[in-house]
């Protein structure tokens, strides 16, 4: 079974600049989650999806962050205009369900300069 | 708001001996806990995950409990090798939303 898929892995912006990342969930799983994390700090949830619908993005910033899972599958999180403090690794995970055990990609790090 | 910390931040162990990683959290009214190894410059993969009704899960040389009424779990690596450094994240799952709240982590090396 194929895991979940993310690309780029590594992306170098200057501040300012747009960035977008992509992401494959396995197969068959309704939920998907985009989260951030900073050196030295675990995963900060930023956005979870339903099939296609938003279930939550309480903590994310929506002046410059934004997502979309069109087609209920894939998925794209985009940040317009970067800043220094977005510099962090940006991981989505899948999971059958709400509740059910979540998989995670292999991560995008983002540096913004 | 749940409020996962996990001690120690880092650790340093010869090989052969037996890891003990600390999780705690301030709200009791979870839905399950994870344990994940992040290797550096990797995404998270799940070792174990207990149900709130469960009080310790085991895989091969780890095993994990869970006191829900105290708000700790702790992990247990036995007879660590060099393999097994890396970084442990705890995540706790509210009962109530779902949600995922995590540790910062404990980094783990263990010397050859």
């Amino acid at each position: 079974e194929a895991g979940v898929a993310q690309s780029p892995r590594y992306k170098i912006i200057e501040k300012r600049q747009s960035v977008a990342f992509w992401c494959n969930p396995i197969s068959g799983h309704a939920t998907l989650y985009w989260y951030q994390q900073i050196l030295g700090q675990g995963p900060k949830l930023l956005i979870q999806f339903q099939n296609n619908g938003v279930v939550d993005d309480s903590q994310l910033p929506k002046d410059r962050f934004s997502a979309e899972r069109l087609k209920g599958v894939d998925s794209t999180l985009k940040i317009q205009p970067a800043k220094l403090e977005d510099s962090a690794v940006y991981l989505c995970a899948s999971s059958l369900d709400q509740g059910d055990t979540q998989y995670f990609g292999p991560g995008t790090r983002l540096t913004v300069l | 708001k749940q409020e996962v910390t996990q001690i120690p931040a880092a650790l340093s162990v010869p090989e052969g001996e037996n890891l003990v990683l600390n999780c705690s959290f301030t709200d009791s009214a979870i839905y399950n806990l994870q344990w994940f190894r992040q290797d550096p410059g990797k995404g998270l993969t799940s070792l174990l995950l207990i149900q709130s009704s469960q009080r310790e899960q085991t895989s091969g040389r780890l095993n994990a409990s869970l006191d829900k009424s105290s708000g700790r779990s702790t992990l247990y690596i036995a007879a660590s090798q060099p393999g097994d450094s890396a970084t442990y994240l705890c995540a706790v799952r509210n009962s109530n939303d779902y949600k995922l709240s995590f540790g910062a982590g404990t980094t783990v090396t263990v010397r050859a």
